[in-house]
């Protein structure tokens, strides 16, 4: 069945750093999402992305919908103590069935 | 406007009892999937409706079923529960295949 791999992880890093993380998958996707869920909440959407080659930001958030379609990375600049907590990517491969595979997450930390 | 409402936000159940989750949608969104998490992974595909009619179920056993009724709201249902459902059950509203927005989920604890 389709499967993302995500990486890294977990990463633990200092205020103020640029954080990358990415998602690949061996499926093709027609959508790939970017989540950040906190304890004990839902998922909170971060970007949808629609198109292959796609550059979305949003604020300190910027994510790219692989050409291949096949993968997508997350990137927060200038990393700040509320941006702790899970990120998830998503991707939406088949059409008409809502469908949502998701990755294992990336936990990141950030020391003031 | 309100986000996605489920109820109720956390339960405990003994094993080989049924249980009911609910889901409100955001409104204007006609769609409603279901997700379980269990703790450390990702959300797990269970249930896509749309328009009152399944569209998409994931891999999981004919124990789960779901519904959604003519206000869009849905109703996830678990029977026979085992330890091994003990997750937090996510519910996600979208317009169709787009905007996909999850509630604060039901943390569901069999014992």
């Amino acid at each position: 069945g389709q499967q993302l791999n995500q990486s890294p992880q977990s990463m633990f890093i200092q205020e103020g750093e640029d954080v990358s993380m990415n998602c690949t998958s061996s499926s093709i996707f027609n959508t790939w999402l970017w989540y950040k869920q906190d304890p004990g909440e839902g998922p909170v959407l971060l970007i949808a992305l629609y198109k292959a080659g796609e550059l979305t930001s949003n604020g300190r958030l910027t994510a790219q919908f692989g050409i291949t379609r096949k993968d997508s990375f997350l990137n927060i600049s200038a990393s700040i103590p509320s941006d702790v907590g899970i990120y998830f990517c998503a991707g939406d491969g088949s059409s008409n069935t809502g469908k949502l595979i998701f990755g294992q997450g990336t936990t990141l930390q950030v020391k003031p | 406007d309100a986000g996605v409402t489920q109820s109720p936000t956390h339960l405990i159940k003994t094993r080989g009892q049924h249980v009911t989750l609910r889901c409100s949608p955001i409104s204007g969104h006609k769609s409603v999937s279901w997700y379980q998490q269990v703790l450390g992974q990702g959300p797990q595909f269970i249930f896509q409706y749309y328009e009152k009619e399944e569209r998409g179920r994931g891999n999981f056993p004919d124990r789960f079923s779901a519904r959604q009724f003519p206000n869009y709201s849905s109703e996830l249902n678990v029977n026979a529960l085992l330890l091994g459902d003990s997750a937090l059950y996510l519910c996600a509203s979208s317009f169709w295949d787009r905007g996909y927005t999850f509630g604060s989920g039901t943390r569901l604890t069999v014992v």
